[in-house]
């Protein structure tokens, strides 16, 4: 069965903290995406990736295919950080569908 | 202007009543997706088009149907709406990298 879970479901941290999400799945994927939803519910992609490790300002995800697991790092976090973030996988054998975990609350306090 | 629009932003039915939303793109993309998202179960594909002339179910297609009128353009019905679909329904696109675009959202409310 295709599933992705995350963790933690809720986060809270203060300003200037580094901050990691887990994601894990449970059978080979062609691609891990990792989106962040708005407190005012607008999506946006932030990574995608196969392999190895990405950056985009303080945003830094990875990913280990034989653990089958990828983490969202944020370093020295801000309010303006705080959203749901929402891991994604595209199961190698359900074409290019992706397959939602359930998001990371995330609350960066001043 | 934004890239993927979606029509109402906000609506509020009865139960039985025929529902439509509409979503429109400008990016130029073949693939097309409807999702929904509920609190605590994350986003669920309802449906999805690869193109034009392509249209597949995804995983909670019951109650549902869609229309890809053109390339830009993919609907979602609702035939007889009921309290559970109750929902934000986000539609997306995607190029061939697969990376999705999504539009704002259309919060709807099934009384």
């Amino acid at each position: 069965k295709n599933e992705v879970e995350q963790s933690p479901q809720n986060l809270t941290a203060q300003e200037g903290e580094f901050i990691t999400i887990n994601c894990s799945y449970s059978v080979g994927i062609s691609a891990l995406h990792w989106l962040q939803q708005h407190p005012g519910g607008g999506i946006v992609s932030l990574f995608m990736l196969s392999s190895g490790k990405k950056k985009h300002g303080r945003l830094i995800a990875t990913i280990n295919i034989q653990e089958k697991h990828s983490s969202l790092h944020i370093t020295a976090s801000h309010p303006r950080d705080s959203a749901v973030y929402i891991c994604a996988a595209v199961f190698k054998a359900a074409g290019n569908k992706l397959t939602f975990g359930g998001g990371t609350r995330v609350l960066v306090k001043p | 202007d934004a890239d993927v629009t979606q029509t109402p932003r906000n609506r509020i039915t009865k139960t039985g009543k025929r529902i439509m939303l509409e979503c429109s793109q400008t990016k130029g993309h073949d693939r097309m997706y409807w999702y929904r998202q509920d609190p605590g179960l994350g986003l669920r594909l309802i449906y999805y088009s690869f193109d034009v002339k392509d249209i597949n179910k995804g995983e909670i297609s019951d109650g549902y149907s869609v229309s890809r009128q053109a390339q830009a353009k993919f609907s979602l019905s609702l035939e007889s709406a009921i309290p559970n679909q109750t929902a934000l329904y986000f539609c997306a696109t995607s190029d061939t990298t697969d990376t999705q675009y999504f539009g704002p959202g259309t919060r709807l409310t099934v009384l």
